[in-house]
């Protein structure tokens, strides 16, 4: 009941093209629900989150879009860029701390 | 500087040893935690700390041995290194808030075991 499920676990997207990466979790306690994008030989960054109380976030070129009832949220990357090309990873927790990673998806962007 | 530190970036040890990986924070956040990532399995949680003196056990935290007597340091030593403990090991810390900017990940230490 802790696991998050991330698929796909590799990505390969033309340059201008979405990306898109899928999360699915069973606990329905969790109210935090963070992606996170890795460069090798990096930590992982925070890149946008979302609350359970709406159903999409967009920053820019990332939008998460949040189905509760479905206990699915997905990461979209519009006009995806090379310069994208990295290990994503969702996570959940209740409140903001004690995350549980997905398995992450490594995202390769083709110029 | 400001931020989250680990050290060593790299560090070769052999089977059976003790090996002490080190993590500092200038933020003096309530939370921190120590992962280890490995291919397929992702970002798994060893031990976290809500403050100092105060630990818990995560998903994986067998042969794995945390203190925390200052708030800015959170130390995790192998009692007796194996060659499944082979893994980068990250460390993160949060101030846990419900307006928190969530974690901040150091750079992470490459063990390799041997």
């Amino acid at each position: 009941q802790q696991q998050v499920k991330q698929s796909p676990q590799s990505l390969i997207v033309q340059k201008g093209g979405i990306s898109i990466i899928n999360c699915a979790y069973e606990n329905t306690a969790f109210d935090y629900f963070p992606w996170y994008q890795q460069f090798p030989g990096k930590g992982p960054a925070l890149l946008i989150a979302i609350r359970p109380d709406v159903s999409e976030k967009k920053e820019g070129r990332f939008t998460i879009s949040f189905n509760k009832s479905a206990k699915q949220f997905s990461l979209h990357i519009m006009d995806s860029q090379p310069g994208d090309s990295a290990t994503y990873f969702c996570a959940a927790s209740i409140r903001t701390y004690k995350y549980i990673f997905g398995t992450g998806t490594r995202l390769k962007v083709l110029a | 500087d400001a931020g989250i530190t680990q050290s060593p970036r790299y560090k070769i040890t052999e089977t059976g040893r003790q090996v002490t990986l080190m993590c500092h924070q200038t933020w003096s956040h309530s939370y921190m935690f120590w992962y280890r990532q490995d291919l397929g399995h992702g970002l798994r949680l060893i031990y976290y700390s809500a403050a100092a003196d105060i630990t818990d056990k995560g998903e994986v935290p067998d042969g794995y041995v945390v203190s925390r007597s200052k708030t800015e340091n959170f130390p995790l030593t192998l009692e007796s290194a194996t060659r499944s403990q082979t893994s980068v090991y990250f460390c993160a810390s949060s101030d846990g808030g419900i307006g928190s900017y969530g974690y901040t990940f150091g750079s992470g230490t490459r063990l390799t075991v041997v």
